[in-house]
């Protein structure tokens, strides 16, 4: 496709279930991005990696949090043992050159009850 | 750590106004700087840029005006139009923009018609 897709677009989840949600990047782009995004906030950089490495994961929240990027394409951040402060808007995004000509896809909205 | 500091939360004008929105920073390593628009249900996508090699940059009805020395940058929208009605980000970036991105909170804009 054209652009970042993300799936689930909505994950409904229980506390204390695992959930991966997974980013398709625009086909070539060498580097991807996971953000977070709270309601009436921006986006929280979480994780990035540029093909298959893992450049930077200072800011995933904590040990429960994990992404792999296998391949140097579809990426996929898993969070086990969700909590309800884990509710919030994930966001992928990819780059051909960098953060700055990051791509963002549409979400996926996580809500755990 | 607040990194990127942005104002006002919200805004309203009226079409043909000019809204402007602030954007101040405490790391001075920042060396990009984009402004981002998002649409409801959609993701953040990238307006204008600028790099502090520059106290200016124009593009269209968007200009971003940059003072180095007080680290602040502001967005300006000529002859807003009820179709700008968004809620932009500003953000900040090392490393010519190939590190990640610091998101400000956000101003939601209304331009009314």
């Amino acid at each position: 496709g054209a652009g970042v897709s993300q799936s689930p677009r909505y994950k409904v989840t229980k506390r204390g279930q695992d959930v991966a949600l997974r980013c398709d990047p625009i086909s070539g782009h060498v580097s991807l991005y996971w953000y977070r995004q709270a309601l009436g906030q921006g986006p929280e950089f979480l994780t990035y990696f540029n093909y298959e490495a893992q450049q930077d994961k200072s800011g995933l929240p904590n040990d429960r949090f994990s992404a792999e990027r296998p391949e140097g394409s579809i990426s996929t951040l898993t969070i086990q043992r969700t909590e309800q402060r884990d509710s919030a808007m994930y966001r992928c995004a990819s780059s051909a050159t960098g953060a700055s000509g990051a791509v963002f896809g549409p979400g996926t909205r996580l809500t755990v009850l | 750590q607040q990194q990127v500091k942005q104002s006002p939360q919200s805004l309203i004008v009226q079409k043909g106004g000019i809204p402007i929105i602030n954007c101040a920073y405490e790391n001075t390593a920042f060396d990009y700087f984009p402004w981002y628009q998002q649409f409801p249900g959609k993701g953040p996508a990238l307006l204008i840029a600028i790099r502090p090699d520059v106290s200016e940059k124009k593009e269209g009805r968007f200009t971003i005006s940059f003072n180095k020395s007080a680290k602040q940058f502001s967005l300006h929208i000529m002859d807003s139009q009820p179709g700008d009605s968004a809620t932009y980000f500003c953000a900040a970036s090392m490393n010519s923009g190939y590190s990640t991105l610091t998101f400000g909170k956000g101003t939601m804009l209304l331009v009314s018609p």
